[in-house]
């Protein structure tokens, strides 16, 4: 079964409101935790990285002010994405990694009205 | 740079035939893993292979590991409409950050 969940799973907004999305890492602790989007028919690409306690990491093109990750704890990460817009409706999908293993969520898809 | 990459891109076959899908990674792993995602959908875990095991079976799935070749293959026996979907391999452990190729876009006509 999962092992990394996401909530929620579908959401829809309206432009210029924020919406968060948590991973969970289920039975494991997620020392690191990754955040990726997945646009229509594209394949996934790695927005950003984050160690528990620590800043994330973010990838080129990736803006941190709008993407806020979080990783407070080994087994929660969330991203944020503030003041949405319709081009930021798209596929996330987190994964977190243990000591030995590593594991993705099923995905939260983002509608922006 | 990329770590998966899997090929064919596109695969396209009748139902009760099997399926064989690729993938190539770049540096050393702890396992490596077989995701399907149905069109609009998530990602769902299908497979786990170590890297001290060089073939696992679950079901209808087949997977092989050669570490020496850096490479795996996910083989669907019998396989059925629903298997429609694509399928992306991700490797686990170690320092670097996985990453995902296009994945193989499989269809079954009934």
């Amino acid at each position: 079964g999962a092992v990394v969940s996401q909530h929620p799973s579908w959401v829809i907004c309206k432009s210029g409101t924020s919406v968060k999305i948590e991973c969970r890492s289920l039975d494991f602790q997620a020392t690191t935790m990754f955040w990726y989007r997945q646009f229509p028919k594209q394949s996934l690409m790695l927005m950003a990285t984050s160690n528990e306690g620590s800043k994330a990491t973010y990838e080129q093109g990736v803006e941190k002010d709008k993407f806020l990750i979080n990783h407070a704890s080994l087994t929660l990460s969330t991203l944020t994405v503030t003041s949405a817009h319709p081009e930021d409706s798209s596929f996330y999908i987190c994964s977190g990694r243990g000591d030995y293993e590593q594991y993705f969520g099923p995905g939260t898809r983002l509608t922006v009205t | 740079s990329q770590q998966g990459e899997e090929d064919p891109q596109a695969l396209s076959i009748q139902e009760g035939e099997n399926a064989t899908m690729n993938c190539s990674y770049k540096t050393s792993i702890n396992n490596l893993q077989w995701y399907r995602q149905n069109s609009g959908r998530g990602l769902v875990h299908l497979i786990l292979i170590r890297s001290n095991e060089r073939e696992k079976h679950s079901g209808r799935l087949r997977v092989t590991l050669d570490t020496s070749k850096k490479s795996s293959s996910l083989l669907i026996t019998a396989s059925r409409a629903a298997d429609t979907a694509s399928y992306f391999c991700a490797t686990g452990g170690g320092s670097y950050i996985p990453t995902f190729g296009r994945g193989t876009s499989l269809i079954v006509h009934p």
